[in-house]
This record gives C-alpha cells, structure tokens and sequence, in this order.
C-alpha cells in the first residue's frame, strides 16, 4: 500500500522560511514523479512544484525563485524548502507521487502552513 | 497558459440522480493530459479519472470520463451519499510544465 506522510507545517512570520517534508512507503519517490500541490483556506488546488526521477525541477510562477523541491532517496523523503514566505502562502501543502507526469495519483494528508504575523 | 474552467460551481442533486460536470479549456489539450479528482471536506484529493476517460483503480464504474479538444466532462450516473464533494480537473501543460486546475464542482446534497 502507497503512504505519502506529510509534515513541517506550521506558524511562519511573513518573509520566513520553513521546510516541509513527505516519507514515502510502498513507494518510489526516486524512480517516480513527485509534486506539492497546496489549497489556500476555501480555496482551489494549486499546483506547485514538481520533481522528475532524473532529476528536473519544474515550479509555479508564484513560488519561482522561493521554492525549492528536493529529495533523499536514503529516507525515501521528499522536500519543499519555502523562503520569504507570504500571506498567499497560506495553505494545506499536500505531496503527491505518480508513475506519471501527467496527473497526481497518490497524495499525503496534507500539511497546514500559516504565514502571519 | 491554458486556463480550466468547470460549471456549475455548485450542483445540487439528490441520491440516484445523475451527476455531470464540466471542464473547459482555453485551448485545445490533448486528451491524454485531463484528469479528474474527488475531495471531500478535510481530506485529500483523489485521483478518479486519467487521460480524460480511465478510470483510476478502485473507482466505480459509475464515475466516467468523457470529451476531448476544449471540453470535457465528468459524469456520475447515479449519485451515491459517498459521491458529494468538490470535483477538480486538472490538464497536464508540457511547455511550460504547468499543472492548472479547474476552480472546482462542489456537488452538494439537494
């Protein structure tokens, strides 16, 4: 069974930083494809940032320059380093894994960031 | 950038009866890149439908998928009380690499 485990979410002052993390089980994230994917409060999806098993990094506009994704594939852990982090940055952060680029087919529980001051 | 649309935002139906909801793109996609997901309040998505028409593993075969070029279309042939909650879809963008959802279908109990 695929689990993806969320964590690292929390209270940040605007322009603060903050690393979340995601263990996989039952699943590859080193030979997979690997997203975040956050939902601000009564809001939509919003794709984030993406990690090819080769070793690509693709990112929204809006965390450009901000974000970045990462992993280790010792602890089968993937990674979203955030820096001067935003109001608009407020949102659950979900992971999620596919054997495909095209679409996100398994996603962790999610992790609630909150930048305020 | 290719914007999705979905309509109606809120769709009010009771159990048994038919669900459909719709995707429109900006531009034309290939139907390979649409997928639709589930969420349910305090949960995270589910992924229901990929390459606009199949269906993920474990999803009844109420739920179908169906369209192609600026439009497709999510549907539920008869709604179950598991069955409402918000509808994303979600297209696949190679150059630039984007993932843009739609702004979502909450399917809401009449």
């Amino acid at each position: 069974e695929v689990q993806l485990l969320d964590s690292g979410g929390g209270l940040v002052q605007p322009g603060g930083s903050l690393r979340l993390s995601c263990v996989a089980s039952g699943f590859s994230i080193s030979t997979n494809y690997m997203s975040w994917v956050r939902q601000a409060p009564g809001r939509g999806l919003e794709w984030v940032s993406l990690l090819y098993s080769g070793g690509s990094t693709y990112y929204a506009d809006s965390v450009k320059g901000r974000f970045t994704i990462s992993r280790d594939d010792s602890r089968d852990t993937l990674y979203l380093q955030m820096n001067s982090l935003g109001a608009e940055d407020t949102a659950v952060y979900f992971c999620a894994g596919s054997l495909t680029r095209y679409y996100f087919e398994y996603w962790g529980q999610g992790t609630l960031v909150t930048v305020s001051s | 950038e290719i914007v999705l649309t979905q309509s109606p935002a809120t769709l009010s139906l009771s159990p048994g009866e038919r669900a459909t909801l719709s995707c429109r793109a900006s531009q034309t996609v290939s139907s390979s890149y649409v997928a639709w997901y589930q969420q349910k309040p305090g949960q995270a998505p589910r992924l229901l439908i990929y390459a606009a028409s199949s269906r993920a593993t474990g999803v009844p075969d109420r739920f179908s998928g169906s369209g192609s070029g600026t439009d497709f279309t999510l549907t539920i042939s008869r709604m179950e009380p598991g069955d409402f909650a918000v509808y994303y879809c979600q297209q696949y963008g190679a150059s630039p690499r984007v993932f843009p959802f739609g702004g979502g279908t909450k399917v809401e109990i009449k």
